[in-house]
């Protein structure tokens, strides 16, 4: 069953500390993104891949960091230095050519 | 710029249609999304249409893209309370580039 899964659902966060959050996807899609989501505000980009081992900084990217070793992950590590982390966290996905992007279920990452 | 504007909020009642309504300003956008977000979820792709179509139809759903006017809309016939949640509109400015979102119209349907 084709799709892409973000996990944990929910994620704890003590001021001061790293967080990864995982993304993984098994449609052979090329290109992956990480968007946040805070409440009236939309979708905002924070990094994006196209290939394997190269990614580029989307609209919001400091405090944020990402790695693409496999096409079928795409880990997004939220650091300390991301002042206001509370966000709901969203993963997608698309094959270039297609265009369509899909989406995981998203993680609420929550500073306690 | 790139820029997707929607309404924030619609409130119809049940059986009653819904119209989303969009803008957008990449005049060279291929493709143009709707999704649909319920509660504590991911984004579900609803339909997309290409610049070169005028309307798209898919049993409920309708997508209108007014090209000149950069004007997108989606209307839901026969509104159902399952309907209820947040529609976003997305437009793609050229094959391979990120997704540009608009902020989500929250759709509440009463019965």
């Amino acid at each position: 069953d084709g799709g892409i899964t973000q996990s944990p659902k929910y994620l704890f966060r003590k001021e001061g500390q790293n967080v990864t959050l995982s993304c993984e996807q098994n449609l052979n899609h090329d290109a992956m993104y990480w968007y946040r989501q805070d409440p009236g505000q939309g979708l905002r980009l924070i990094y994006y891949s196209q290939i394997v081992n190269d990614f580029q900084k989307g609209d919001i990217a400091e405090g944020y960091s990402v790695s693409r070793e496999k096409k079928e992950s795409f880990p997004l590590t939220v650091t300390s230095a991301q002042k206001n982390p509370t966000a709901f966290y969203l993963c997608a996905s698309q094959a270039l050519i297609r265009d369509r992007a899909f989406f995981g279920q998203g993680t609420r990452l929550t500073v306690v | 710029g790139e820029d997707v504007e929607q309404s924030l909020f619609l409130s119809v009642r049940e059986g009653d249609s819904s119209v989303i309504n969009c803008t957008y300003t990449d005049s060279s956008s291929t493709y143009l999304y709707w999704y649909k977000q319920e509660p504590g979820a991911g984004l579900q792709l609803l339909t997309y249409i290409f610049s070169n179509m005028d309307m798209k139809q898919d049993q409920r759903l309708t997508v209108l893209l007014n090209k000149k006017d950069k004007h997108l809309s989606l209307r839901i016939a026969d509104t159902q309370t399952g309907d209820s949640a947040i529609y976003f509109c997305a437009e793609r400015p050229k094959a391979g580039t990120a997704l540009i979102f608009g902020k989500g119209t929250t759709l509440s349907v009463s019965s």
